[in-house]
């Protein structure tokens, strides 16, 4: 089992549509969520980050965190060509001394006009 | 512009020579994280380097690579004896506490 398990894609969503993307990790002792953008030949750019159950929201933005259930979602309202990329989830095990991020292998999100 | 700086952006080297990355963290960050991406992978970390200290090296090959970060100046990636499959895009990230922010990462390759 992977540490972090994320649908590979890609996922095709109409422009204007909701768009869902879900992860789920292995380690219950895990504290801290982040979704990072990656668009092709480029670096991963941080999007939200959610460290407690529950919704967090940042414009068309909102993480989901459901540690009973292990899992953590992001929703993009209102998608546009432009957030047509990968989507990196990442965990942070937390307790001890390392921030060390568990990637998973991303989800390729393709947004048609 | 206030952002996590690497360089070189692009570096060739032959099999066997030594590659050096280097890498800025952000203004106010004390925590350096290096990631490698592998074609078609995810990103795996490698080291977890805070001023003069080697925290967590976990991700790190055993042989031919080590990391520092020194009091003053940026940190550096070093590879020893360079291989084809080192080749790859490594990326540097910096933080604060916990949210960890990228460079624009060293695409190496090795012929």
């Amino acid at each position: 089992q992977k540490e972090v398990e994320q649908n590979s894609g890609p996922l095709s969503v109409p422009e204007g549509a909701i768009a869902s993307l879900n992860c789920t990790y292995s380690d219950r002792g895990s504290q801290s969520f982040f979704w990072y953008r990656q668009y092709s030949g480029k670096s991963p750019e941080l999007i939200m980050s959610i460290y407690s159950n529950g919704d967090k929201e940042d414009g068309r933005f909102t993480a989901q965190l459901n540690k009973a259930s292990q899992y953590v979602s992001l929703l993009i309202r209102d998608s546009q060509p432009s957030d047509s990329a990968t989507y990196l989830c990442a965990v942070n095990r937390g307790g001890g001394a390392t921030n060390k991020l568990i990637f998973g292998t991303g989800t390729l999100l393709a947004v048609q006009p | 512009n206030a952002g996590v700086m690497q360089n070189p952006r692009h570096l060739v080297r032959r099999r066997g020579q030594e590659a050096r990355l280097r890498c800025s963290p952000m203004k106010g960050h004390s925590h350096v994280y290096w990631y490698r991406q592998l074609p078609e992978e995810g990103l795996k970390f490698m080291v977890y380097l805070q001023k003069e200290n080697i925290i967590d090296e976990s991700g790190m090959p055993k042989e031919r690579f080590s990391a520092e970060f020194p009091k003053e100046g940026p940190s550096i990636l070093r590879i020893q004896q360079v291989v084809r499959g080192d080749s790859a895009a490594y990326f540097c990230a910096s933080s604060r506490e916990y949210e960890q922010y990228f460079g624009p990462g060293t695409r190496l390759t090795v012929t």
